[in-house]
């Protein structure tokens, strides 16, 4: 069954602690990005990477980490540096020759309490 | 990073009639984007554009990239209750780097 996984759905985290979200893919897809949703905006880029171990800030990185150690995969990490974590986090896939059209996983809701 | 202001910010309509909504930004982008997203769920690609003046059609859906490139437009014609939802547009130059709409939702009334 082909597409883009993230787990959990729903997150809850203490504030102050990091907390780690999870994107797998098996669509072969070389670029991944992460989004940001706020009630009532638009998706905003957090990172990029288009190939294996090299990724790129997107509009509001600070806060945030990521890693690109497997083609499948690309975790971000929500640090207590984050001042406002609680969001809905998307992650998105596209293949090298068309970054345009982008496909979306079902997201993790994070709550920090 | 910028946003695209995207009107109506929601809309009620009756199941049947024809929805248009638009998107608009301050730059211009070569590649314009058009998504579908319901509650709690990631966005689907619905429609994209890829040329100023280009209208493209995917069932009842038509996007149009507008001339001036600062602006986009999508039509749904003779709704049906699982068009609800909310629609996000998005622009793009570098094809990595891509800015959404605050979004339009729409809801359908049997």
């Amino acid at each position: 069954d082909g597409g883009i996984t993230q787990s959990p759905k729903y997150l809850f985290r203490k504030e102050g602690q990091n907390v780690t979200l999870s994107c797998e893919q098996n669509l072969n897809h070389d670029a991944m990005y992460w989004y940001r949703q706020d009630p009532g905006q638009g998706l905003r880029l957090i990172y990029y990477s288009q190939i294996v171990n090299d990724f790129q800030k997107g509009d509001i990185a600070e806060g945030y980490s990521v890693s690109r150690e497997k083609k499948e995969s690309f975790p971000l990490t929500v640090t207590s540096a984050q001042k406002n974590p609680t969001a809905f986090y998307l992650c998105a896939t596209a293949t090298a020759l068309s970054t345009d059209t982008q496909y979306f996983g079902p997201g993790t809701r994070l709550t920090v309490l | 990073g910028q946003q695209l202001n995207q009107s109506p910010q929601s809309m009620f309509i009756q199941e049947g009639e024809d929805v248009s909504m638009n998107c608009t930004s301050s730059s211009i982008f070569n590649t314009w984007l058009w998504y579908k997203q319901d509650p709690g769920e990631g966005p689907v690609l619905l429609i994209a554009l890829y040329k100023a003046g280009e209208l493209t059609s995917n069932g009842r859906l038509t996007a149009q990239f507008g001339i001036t490139r600062k602006d986009s437009f999508l039509n749904i014609s003779a709704s049906i209750p699982s068009d609800v939802g909310i629609y996000f547009c998005a622009g793009s130059n570098t094809g990595n780097q891509f800015y959404f709409g605050t979004g339009t939702s729409l809801t359908v009334i049997p």
